[in-house]
């Protein structure tokens, strides 16, 4: 089956310091990428689609100059959070989407990052 | 946009039961539903979805129903077992392939 390679799973940094979330689709190319936010005992929300070779569409109230996505390649997408804050700590998750391949995998989610920022 | 509500938050089920979690949409374009299962400190699995053109769909011990009429949808585990203890998302989306917005979620316990 489909498989998305999310790195790190966990990272603790300084305030005002940038961190660098990494999501790999191992085995399809994924043609979008979805980024979601989770906190303690919350649902998933949706912070950003990027597509291969495009900008990416952010949701409504979510800073795209704080959340920098890169999706340069049909393997790979990079979450960077920068300058981040203690309120920044969260759950990261990617979901990638293989477009073609969609009626069979659907969304596949990667392991998720968990950020504390002190 | 889309708006999924999900009920009930948490359920508590003595292991062999059934576990019955129900999810509503308000966007009547939306016509892929999927349900994942989220264990602590991981991502999302999907368990088992289902399309508009189908109003029921079975794998196991897990079964989705769909009324797009209502726009309501709902997730039966049966037999339940102490490893299906996680929290449970519905979600909903206009294709598989667009973006997806989830339910509130539901922690399932199963005690042994």
């Amino acid at each position: 089956g489909a498989v998305v390679s999310q790195h790190p799973s966990r990272v603790i940094c300084k305030s005002g310091t940038s961190v660098k979330i990494e999501c790999r689709s191992l085995d399809f190319q994924a043609t979008t990428m979805f980024w979601y936010r989770q906190f303690p005992k919350q649902s998933l929300m949706l912070m950003a689609t990027s597509n291969e070779g495009s900008k990416a569409t952010y949701e409504q109230g979510v800073e795209k100059d704080k959340f920098l996505i890169n999706h340069a390649s049909l393997t790979l997408s990079t979450l960077t959070v920068t300058s981040a804050h203690p309120e920044d700590s969260s759950f990261y998750i990617c979901s990638a989407n293989s477009g073609g391949r969609a009626s069979v995998y659907g969304y596949t989610f990667g392991s998720g990052t968990r950020l504390t920022v002190v | 946009g889309e708006n999924v509500e999900q009920h009930p938050s948490t359920l508590s089920v003595q292991e062999g039961d059934s576990a019955v979690i129900k999810c509503t949409y308000s966007d009547s374009a939306s016509n892929y539903f999927p349900w994942y299962k989220q264990e602590l400190g991981k991502g999302p699995q999907l368990i088992i979805d289902i399309r508009s053109n189908v109003g029921e769909k079975k794998d196991q011990r897990i079964a989705v129903t769909l009324n797009k009429t209502a726009k309501h949808f709902s997730l039966h585990i049966t037999e339940t077992q102490p490893e299906d203890s996680a929290v449970y998302f519905c979600a909903a989306s206009m294709a598989a392939g667009n973006k997806l917005t989830f339910g509130g979620g539901t922690r399932v316990l199963v005690k042994p």
